[in-house]
């Protein structure tokens, strides 16, 4: 089965620091391009970042760049997002989603969402 | 920074009628366009790719078309789990917005 599991969420204090985990199993994940997207409760959705399965692109959200740091290591199947100087307006729901394909395109499989609050 | 835009914000329908929403991004994105569907609690779930390319296991009655800057998402005959919100995300230019979404309900 497909999956994407998410953790490392929480409670942060403004200017700290987070580090998100993903943790992907049913694929090649080397194949496939991987996503963060975050939604405050009752609004939208926010593309955050994105990389390709090999690394070697990747992209982020203006209102994060310079600050989130976005990862993967193949080898253990997993995506990660490093969280600095976090505001009060980081705080969502932070989803990993898979990329269709091992560039950019639509996401098909989408983790739970792990919650991080900056307060 | 590519901006989507979505009309309408909202929609009411009955089961059975034909459910359209509208997508404009504010550059040319080619075909590099997506619809998600989100219920309330659940995460996005992927119905169109590259503007009208179904998904695998996605019904018939969802349709994407467009291509450019205008786009259109049509539900042929809304059944009662397609209520929820949608959004489309262009995928052409980093970094990948979304529209602001579409919620429908029922009328």
């Amino acid at each position: 089965e497909v999956q994407l599991v998410e953790s490392g969420g929480g409670l942060a204090q403004p200017g700290r620091s987070l580090r998100l985990s993903c943790e992907a199993s049913g694929f090649k994940f080397e194949e496939y391009a991987m996503h963060w997207v975050r939604q405050v409760p009752g609004k939208g959705l926010e593309w955050v970042s994105g990389i390709s399965g090999s690394s070697h692109n990747l992209g982020y959200a203006d209102s994060v760049k310079g600050r989130f740091t976005i990862s993967r290591d193949n080898t253990k199947s997993s995506l990660f997002l490093e969280m600095n100087s976090l505001g009060p307006e980081d705080t969502a729901l932070y989803y990993c989603a898979k990329g269709r394909g091992t560039i950019w395109s639509g996401c098909n499989i989408w983790g739970q969402g792990i919650m991080v609050i900056v307060s | 920074d590519i901006q989507m835009t979505q009309s309408p914000t909202s929609l009411s329908a009955s089961v059975g009628d034909s459910v359209t929403i509208a997508c404009q991004a504010s550059q040319d994105i080619g075909n590099y366009l997506n619809w998600y569907q989100q219920k309330p609690g659940k995460a996005p779930k992927l119905l169109i790719f590259d503007a009208s390319k179904l998904e695998t296991g996605v019904p018939s009655r969802f349709r994407g078309s467009g291509s450019g800057t205008d786009f259109t998402f049509t539900i042929s005959s809304l059944q009662p789990e397609d209520i929820a919100t949608y959004y489309c995300q262009q995928f052409d230019v980093l970094p990948f917005t979304f529209g602001p979404g579409t919620k429908v309900d029922f009328k």
